[in-house]
């Protein structure tokens, strides 16, 4: 069965502090593994999406890289408004471009 | 360029009554999907929608849900009756059909927040 599994549940750093988020994944044939930020209240805003191992995306404070087996998202010397909950999904490689969620990790950057 | 465009944004309507929740994709999206993330759990695939076609209601929790996209522009999800378990955030997301083997990026809505007492 397709799974997804993202950890920490929850992550709080200080500004500044790197780190990064883990994207575990089950799934029978990746036709995309995607990335979303999403703040209280509002819909997934799409970040990255990554096709294949060894593939690497960047935007501003935020790098994203792909493994056989997981994605990771790093977040360079983080600032408050990077405090959201971010959200990895597959895609698998059926008729359809279903999109299989993890359950998020919650960031918090303090000042 | 508007994104996708979900009404109401919010709904509170007692267990047995029918709501309707609509969605406008962004335009020239032939994709159309409908997601649902009930408390605590992931966000999860609800149908997909290629123009008026649907292409995968696998996800579809019941027959109580009723999904349409007349004329494939936008699209409607009537819940009838609802029950207490319907309560989460509906969202609707498109996409362009880009061909190939790669997945399509998808664009998502805020969300329609319901909740049933």
């Amino acid at each position: 069965e397709d799974q997804v599994t993202q950890s920490p549940e929850a992550l709080r750093l200080q500004e500044g502090e790197s780190s990064s988020l883990n994207c575990s994944y089950t799934v029978s044939g990746l036709r995309g593994l995607f990335w979303y930020r999403q703040d209280p209240g509002k819909g997934p805003e799409f970040l990255f999406t990554l096709y294949s191992a060894g593939e690497e995306k960047e935007k501003e404070r935020l790098k994203a890289t792909l493994t056989k087996k997981e994605s990771f998202l790093h977040i360079t010397a983080p600032k408050p408004e990077d405090s959201a909950t971010y959200l990895c999904a597959v895609q698998a490689p059926v008729n359809t471009d279903k999109l299989i969620f993890g359950t998020g990790t919650r960031l918090q950057v303090f000042p | 360029e508007a994104g996708v465009t979900q009404f109401p944004s919010h709904s509170v309507i007692e267990k047995g009554q029918t709501v309707t929740l609509r969605c406008d994709p962004i335009s020239g999206h032939d994709n159309l999907y409908w997601y649902r993330r009930v408390m605590g759990k992931e966000i999860k695939f609800l149908l997909h929608f290629v123009k008026e076609s649907k292409q995968d209601e696998s996800g579809m929790p019941n027959n109580r849900f009723l999904a349409e996209r007349t004329g494939g522009t936008y699209s409607t999800l009537k819940v009838q009756p609802a029950e207490l378990e319907d309560s989460g955030v509906y969202f609707c997301a498109s996409s362009q059909d880009l061909g190939g083997a790669r997945g399509n990026t998808i664009y998502f809505g805020e969300g329609s927040w319901l909740t049933v007492v």
